[in-house]
Formats: C-alpha cells, sequence, structure tokens
C-alpha cells in the first residue's frame, strides 16, 4: 500500500469554480501535512502546512482529518494560474523531514 | 539568485555508463535532499544529509552515492547507469532537519539510453 494516495485527475473545472482535492495516507503516526503544487515541469513548492484545527491562505483551504487519515484542499473562485499538479505530502517522522509525496492531482482551469 | 542550483539540468547517456549531478544552496540551510520523480510523477527521497552528516538513506542502491562536502553542496554520483534511473532528480533544502518547508532545485532530467 503507498504512504500517500491521491485521484490522479485531471480535474477540469472553469474559472471561478470551487474545486476540492482529497488525500489519504496509511501512516496513522504522520507527524506534520503539507501541500505542495508543481508546474509542468517544474519542481514543486510549498502551497500550506496543513494543521489539525484547519487553516485558510485566501483562497486556499486546508483540512485534516486525523480519524479518517485523510487530508483536503479546497480551492475557491479557481484562477487559471491555479493550473498545475497538487501534491500531498505526510511526514512520519517526527525527527527528520522524511516527507512521502503522493503522485499529485492535476488540475486544469480553463477559460 | 537562485536559492537552489543543481547542475547539469539534462543529462543523456549510454547504459553502463557513471555520472554525477551536482547541488548547491546559498539559503544557508542545514538540510540538504535528493529526491527522484519518475515516470509516474511520484516524488521518493533517497538520501538528507544534516550539516554534512548522513540521516537519511532510503532503499537506493548502491550504484547511488551522495557526498556532501560541506553543509551548501551536496552531491549525487551514480555508478552503472541502468536503465530504470531514467527520471527527473530534485534537490532540495531545508533550515533543518525538522522544518516543514523544502525548497527545491529546478531538476536535473537524467535520461538513460
Amino acid at each position: 500500500r503507498k504512504e500517500v494516495e491521491q485521484d490522479p485527475g485531471p480535474f477540469n473545472v472553469p474559472e471561478g469554480a470551487t474545486v476540492a482535492f482529497n488525500c489519504t495516507y496509511s501512516n496513522s503516526a504522520s507527524q506534520s501535512f503539507f501541500w505542495y503544487r508543481q508546474d509542468c515541469r517544474k519542481e514543486p513548492k510549498l502551497l500550506m502546512s496543513v494543521y489539525s484545527s484547519g487553516n485558510e491562505d485566501g483562497r486556499f483551504t486546508a483540512q485534516l482529518n486525523r480519524a479518517s487519515q485523510y487530508i483536503s484542499l479546497l480551492i475557491r473562485d479557481s484562477k487559471l494560474s491555479d493550473s498545475a499538479t497538487y501534491l500531498c505530502v505526510v511526514n512520519p517522522d517526527y525527527n527528520f523531514n522524511k516527507f512521502y509525496f503522493g503522485s499529485g492531482t492535476k488540475l486544469n482551469v480553463k477559460p | 539568485d537562485t536559492a537552489v542550483s543543481q547542475t547539469p539540468k539534462y543529462l543523456v547517456t549510454q547504459m553502463g555508463n557513471d555520472k554525477s549531478i551536482k547541488c548547491e544552496q546559498n539559503l544557508g540551510h542545514d538540510t540538504m535532499y535528493w529526491y527522484k520523480q519518475d515516470s509516474k510523477k511520484f516524488l521518493k527521497i533517497m538520501f538528507s544529509y544534516n550539516n554534512k552528516e548522513l540521516i537519511i538513506n532510503e532503499t537506493v542502491p548502491n550504484r547511488f552515492s551522495p557526498k556532501s562536502p560541506d553543509k551548501a553542496h551536496l552531491n549525487l554520483h551514480i555508478n552503472s547507469l541502468e536503465l530504470g534511473d531514467s527520471a527527473v532528480y530534485f534537490c532540495a533544502s531545508s533550515h533543518d532537519r525538522v522544518t516543514g518547508e523544502l525548497f527545491f532545485g529546478e531538476g536535473s532530467r537524467l535520461t538513460v539510453l
């Protein structure tokens, strides 16, 4: 079983739509959680950390459900520039950044 | 001024050859990493160094040998290249070994023929 699983998509949505991605992780002892964004043929970049209480950054909201071992990302009012692959990242290790990346969910925002 | 830089960006080589990829970060970070992204887009950690000390060594063939001459540099040498080594190799750094944000280089795309 993979450490982190995501729906690969693609999610094709019109501008202005709200879209949500989920990701599940296998290690219940996982300590920290993140969403990274990767544009085509580029390096991944941190989008946001995910906290137990849920957190929001502008149009982006991240939620963590430890009991069900899933993480979600909600994007409101989608922009063309949001088109990218969104990577769910889990760190099961308390002492090291031993990140496990999901394979990503591709988002295409259309005009 | 690039924060994490890798060279070369592209590498095409024959099976059996030996090649190296170099990485440098100018962020003053203590921890550096090598990740491999295969054709299915999975990013997998290979190695991590903290202040020149190896702290993470995943199950990687011993044909892969990292070397960190100082905390700003982390190189990856690969011996006897195989077809399955074709991938994008990303170098990354973080402030320390537990701070969550990784800063990635642009990647080195290796193609083994």
